[in-house]
């Protein structure tokens, strides 16, 4: 089965700096990849997402990267906010399955 | 647009007894999906219907959970008995395509 995995489980950033959260997965014949942002007592939010026929995509203030040869995946936030404090999750889904796999999340936390 | 709402918030209960949470998704999603998110965890997909039919449900704990979706719109997930390890929360997500849309969970108590 799918298995996804980020790095590390706590990144502590100041405000305004960059942030890099990183996730591994394991399935290469994975579609779609996403972020979510879960803030506490909430569900999760959706970020952004790629398809595995890209290698990035950007938004507001966030970029994701994908690294399909070593099965990486990344979000950058520029200009972090103390409104950036949650934990992040990447998740995985199949194509046409929609089935998504979750990792275990990283919590980010921004230092005024 | 009115989000994913689900209900109640909290829940204690006592180890055996039951327990039904109700799901209501965003308007016009054919797709809605429970999930539970044990402390500490990302969230683990227990059940995904499209419409009223069950897509997977190959993590549904089938002996004690059980979950519908009648007339293809609002749904019910039920625990019977519960266990302490079924603390946690329980999330349900609708999608129209590929991005899904949660709701704010219910968190279960298990005593």
């Amino acid at each position: 089965g799918e298995s996804v995995g980020l790095h590390l489980p706590t990144l502590s950033v100041q405000e305004g700096d960059n942030s890099i959260i990183n996730c591994a997965y394991s399935n290469s014949a994975s579609d779609y990849f996403i972020w979510y942002k879960q803030e506490s007592g909430k569900g999760p939010q959706f970020i952004i997402d790629i398809r595995s026929n890209m290698d990035k995509r950007q938004g507001q203030r966030v970029t994701v990267l994908l690294n399909k040869t070593v099965k990486h995946l990344s979000l950058q936030i520029a200009a972090t906010q103390p409104g950036d404090s949650a934990v992040y999750f990447c998740a995985v889904q199949n194509a046409g399955y929609q089935k998504v796999t979750f990792g275990t999340g990283t919590k980010l936390q921004v230092i005024p | 647009e009115a989000g994913v709402a689900q209900s109640p918030r909290y829940k204690i209960i006592e180890k055996r007894q039951s327990v039904a949470f109700w799901c209501n998704p965003i308007s016009g999603h054919a797709t809605l999906y429970w999930y539970q998110q044990i402390l500490g965890q990302g969230p683990k997909l227990l059940i995904q219907f499209q419409n009223n039919g069950v897509v997977d449900d190959s993590q549904l704990p089938k002996d004690r959970f059980s979950a519908e979706r009648l007339k293809g719109v609002d749904s019910t997930l039920k625990i019977q008995p519960a266990k302490l390890e079924d603390s946690a929360v329980y999330l349900c997500a609708s999608s129209p395509g590929h991005t899904q849309y949660f709701g704010p969970g219910t968190r279960l108590t298990v005593l």
